[in-house]
């Protein structure tokens, strides 16, 4: 099993400034994904981070928003952007080894 | 789009009996079906899975089930005990050009009464 590290775990922010989480594993991966859970609902995939390109949004997430690095198959940052109070959040990095998704920890975001 | 859509959003059932959560998915190329269960404050870890080359899988209590004619899915928990308390979400791989992804239903809570 893959072993993930987040940080910050969590973290205050004071409305239009910007976050940046990172997410270290523990072994080289080909597929990196960052997820999005709000109080009391589900995961919503905000990106796929591809190694050495731009990362993938989808619907409803733009770059300017929640830019994305993936400098190598063990490391990636996701900046939540001129955060909101609809920015309050966990967000999860995930990846994809020995078959199966595994989470980090996340990252819970309250947004003042 | 894409989209795994999952019910009962909250299901309460009396310790010792059985509990069952359904999804069904929409993309007919799914095929990868995990189910994830999420404890207050923690991450969501992987409790059983199942593939599309098979209808059913068993690991002790949990079992799931896949009809992919029907394009539906469902979790079974049989003898539940107050551990089972969490909130459980199914998910369905998709496939997006040389790259898949996995989409998540809405979430079920479970609750098990003593």
């Amino acid at each position: 099993s893959a072993v993930i590290s987040q940080k910050p775990s969590r973290d205050i922010c004071q409305r239009g400034t910007s976050l940046t989480i990172q997410c270290q594993v523990d072994s080289q991966v080909t597929m990196m994904f960052w997820y999005r859970q709000q109080p009391g609902q589900s995961l919503t995939l905000i990106a796929t981070a591809n190694q050495g390109s731009e990362a993938t949004y989808e619907s409803g997430f733009v770059i300017d928003k929640f830019p994305i690095s993936r400098p190598n198959l063990t490391f990636s940052t996701l900046t939540v952007s001129n955060m909101s109070p609809e920015d309050s959040s966990i967000y999860l990095c995930s990846v994809w080894g020995s078959g199966e998704l595994f989470f980090g920890e996340g990252s819970r975001l309250t947004v003042l | 789009g894409e989209n795994v859509e999952q019910h009962p959003s909250t299901l309460s059932v009396q310790e010792g009996d059985s509990a069952v959560i359904k999804c069904t998915y929409s993309d007919s190329a799914s095929n990868y079906f995990p189910w994830y269960k999420q404890e207050l404050g923690k991450r969501p870890q992987l409790i059983i899975d199942i593939r599309s080359n098979v209808g059913e899988k068993k690991d002790q209590r949990i079992a799931v089930t896949l009809n992919k004619t029907a394009k539906h899915f469902s979790l079974h928990i049989t003898e539940t005990q107050p551990e089972d308390s969490a909130v459980y979400f199914c998910a369905a791989s998709i496939n997006s050009g040389s790259a898949s992804k996995i989409i998540f239903g809405s979430g079920t809570r479970l609750s098990i009464r003593p």
